[in-house]
């Protein structure tokens, strides 16, 4: 039983074309991440919401957004794709922030850049 | 800021033989540390973790142990099985009194169980 969707789990885009890559999750948890995992690399957190308070990382690029419009859905949004934004696109959610919160990832969504 | 470094980045072992793989982190401040397991893929998932409080923690086949003085943390996987080769990441934790927090992964360990 799935308990963090995301969707798609591939996604292929062009060049400077905005996508958006979605997630729900039926824990009711109260924290939702995105990372961004890249080749052979650990996943790299872009952002993530406690409740409606964005909490965006300091070297998160101005190309990537995000909304999380109710408790279960959140939304990653890349306003002009690059080429180096093809990666494997993670998303989790923690029922709160404290410690011994584990984080339940989905499967991902990987995004390809024409 | 918070840097964690994750050794080795490969790792092959024959069935049956214990793995073993180490991780430094730079903040003093960090007090919690999961390890998650990523099959090919697949979605990490959480394995084991450890507070700052407690030196050593086993499940099963698997066991983390902390040395919070020397800054780094281990996990250790006995009686190894084909079905553990996969990525491992671990991460450091820190969570603050205002409730802010931080998680950082190091950079994966690539293990192979040969059968």
């Amino acid at each position: 039983d799935a308990m963090v969707i995301q969707n798609p789990r591939y996604q292929v885009t062009q060049f400077g074309k905005p996508v958006t890559l979605s997630c729900s999750q039926t824990l009711n948890h109260n924290v939702m991440y995105w990372y961004q995992q890249k080749s052979s690399q650990a996943p790299k957190l872009l952002f993530h919401y406690y409740d409606k308070d964005f909490n965006n990382e300091a070297d998160t690029p101005d190309n990537f957004q995000s909304r999380r419009p109710n408790t279960s859905f959140c939304f990653l949004d890349i306003r002009s794709p690059g080429l180096g934004d093809a990666a494997m696109y993670l998303c989790a959610t923690s029922r709160d922030r404290g410690l011994n919160q584990p984080q339940h990832f989905g499967d991902g969504t990987r995004l390809s850049i024409l | 800021g918070e840097n964690v470094e994750q050794h080795p980045s490969t790792l092959s072992v024959q069935e049956g033989d214990s793995a073993v793989i180490k991780c430094t982190y730079s903040d003093s401040a960090s007090n919690y540390f999961p390890w998650y397991k990523q099959e090919l893929g697949k979605r990490p998932q959480l394995i084991i973790d450890i507070r700052s409080n407690v030196g050593e923690k086993k499940d099963q086949r698997i066991a983390v142990t902390l040395n919070k003085t020397a800054k780094h943390f281990s996990l250790h996987i006995t009686e190894t099985q084909p079905e553990d080769s996969a990525v491992y990441f671990c991460a450091a934790k820190w969570v603050g009194d205002t409730g802010g927090f931080k998680t950082i992964f190091g950079a994966g360990t690539r293990l192979f169980v040969k059968a």
